[in-house]
């Protein structure tokens, strides 16, 4: 059993257009990670949320973590080919516990 | 400061033999982890040292084993390599606290024939 759903797995949108990333579990986390990972490359952390409600902006990706901290999601506006890439939520249920994954959203935006 | 680095990059073994993949953390943290990322499974987690010590263990079988060094230096075995092992390694680095972020290295790409 997967404890974090990303959806959608794949999505392929044109440059300009916007986008959500969604990241759901049934299990409360003390933070959540946001990477973003190119082929062949090790995930970049792009923000860690740990407050429920918590709402962040990296130049055009915002990034909310749910009141209750069971799921999170990413908007992207006006998606770039350079975003392009997967990008992997990743929770914690303590600091002393691993990070656990989700399996990823595989975005391709094109020019 | 320096990132994390990982070496080899790539590495090519046949069945049956042994691997060793080394990773130095960013200087400071004293957390590093591995993780085994595969197209159908994603990132799944293999341990975590800090101080030299293993924090915590995924599921995988005894074949995957790791150590830590007194620098946080950390180096991670496979015996007796599986087709199945072929996969991306990666370490991540941290500083122990109240926010669990990582760091990534850029992996080492294992091919099993």
């Amino acid at each position: 059993t997967q404890l974090l759903e990303q959806s959608p797995q794949f999505l392929s949108i044109q440059e300009g257009e916007n986008l959500t990333v969604y990241c759901n579990s049934s299990s409360v986390f003390s933070s959540l990670q946001w990477y973003r990972q190119e082929p062949g490359e090790g995930p970049v952390l792009l923000v860690t949320v740990v407050t429920g409600g918590e709402v962040k902006k990296l130049k055009r990706l915002t990034f909310q973590f749910g009141d209750a901290r069971k799921d999170s999601s990413l908007h992207i506006t006006a998606a770039q080919p350079g975003d392009t890439g997967l990008y992997l939520c990743a929770g914690a249920r303590s600091g002393n516990t691993p990070l656990v994954f989700g399996k990823g959203t595989r975005l391709s935006v094109i020019a | 400061k320096a990132g994390v680095t990982q070496t080899p990059r790539y590495l090519i073994k046949t069945r049956g033999q042994q691997v060793t993949l080394s990773c130095s953390p960013i200087s400071g943290h004293r957390s590093v982890s591995w993780y085994q990322q595969t197209p159908g499974q994603g990132l799944q987690f293999l341990f975590e040292y800090f101080s030299e010590t293993q924090r915590n263990k995924g599921n995988f079988p005894g074949r995957f084993s790791g150590r830590q060094f007194s620098n946080s230096r950390s180096e991670m075995n496979v015996s007796t390599l599986e087709l199945g092992d072929s996969a991306l390694y990666l370490c991540a680095s941290r500083q122990v606290g109240l926010s669990y972020e990582q760091y990534f290295g850029p992996g080492t790409r294992l091919t099993v024939t």
